[in-house]
């Protein structure tokens, strides 16, 4: 069965800095789906970045990239010049094709220090 | 373009009730997905729905069931309530079952 591993479950950093979040699953699947969600207060789970495992660069939002390791089912999440508003849980998120259900991780909660 | 659609944002109910969630999708979308998150186990999927079938199933006992009706709109039912049902129930739509956006949740307290 596939799972996804958030290892970190909470972690801070300083407004303006930078900080990745980890996340490894386990699939023998090639063709899949990987997904980094936010869920603020409010409690709506907002797509942050995608990324299909067909493909070997790496997805970019704005200050949100992956560094996506296939090999090493790894799929870690940067998020650049942090600031107030993504403070959130990140959760990881696998799909393993079009129709099928998304599996998440427990999520690692981010707090941003001003 | 509104977005999906949850009601109700809260619920009591006592235990042994039923309840009944409901979920408006995006215009457009014909995938509905249901997942539910507590504290413990995080988000579990429930089941999904596509042009008012069935298309995914997940571990869930037979109290939880669901239907989607000819306009996507769907609705989720959980029968003989337990203390363990307490949880946030989320709602997502997709136009084929990729890109989905999700709902606010309804926060479903037994008790």
């Amino acid at each position: 069965a596939q799972t996804v591993t958030q290892s970190q479950p909470e972690m801070s950093v300083q407004e303006a800095e930078t900080v990745t979040l980890s996340c490894t699953y386990d699939t023998s699947e090639s063709d899949y789906y990987l997904f980094w969600y936010k869920q603020p207060p409010s409690r709506q789970m907002i797509l942050v970045i995608r990324q299909e495992a067909y493909k070997q660069q790496n997805a970019t939002e704005n200050r949100f990239s992956v560094n996506f390791q296939k090999a090493a089912k790894s799929f870690s999440l940067k998020i650049s010049d942090s600031q107030l508003g993504d403070a959130a849980m990140y959760f990881c998120a696998y799909r393993r094709g079009r129709d099928d259900k998304i599996i998440f991780g427990k999520g690692t909660r981010l707090h941003i220090l001003p | 373009k509104a977005g999906v659609t949850q009601t109700p944002r809260y619920l009591i109910k006592t235990r042994g009730q039923q309840v009944t969630l409901s979920c408006s999708p995006i215009s457009g979308h014909r995938s509905v997905s249901w997942y539910q998150q507590t504290p413990g186990q995080g988000l579990q999927f429930l089941f999904e729905y596509f042009s008012e079938t069935q298309r995914n199933k997940g571990n869930f006992p037979g109290r939880f069931s669901g239907r989607q009706f000819s306009n996507s709109r769907s609705e989720m039912n959980v029968s003989t309530l337990e203390l363990g049902d307490s949880a946030l129930y989320l709602c997502a739509s997709s136009p084929q079952g990729n890109g989905y956006t999700f709902g606010s949740g309804t926060r479903l307290t037994v008790v």
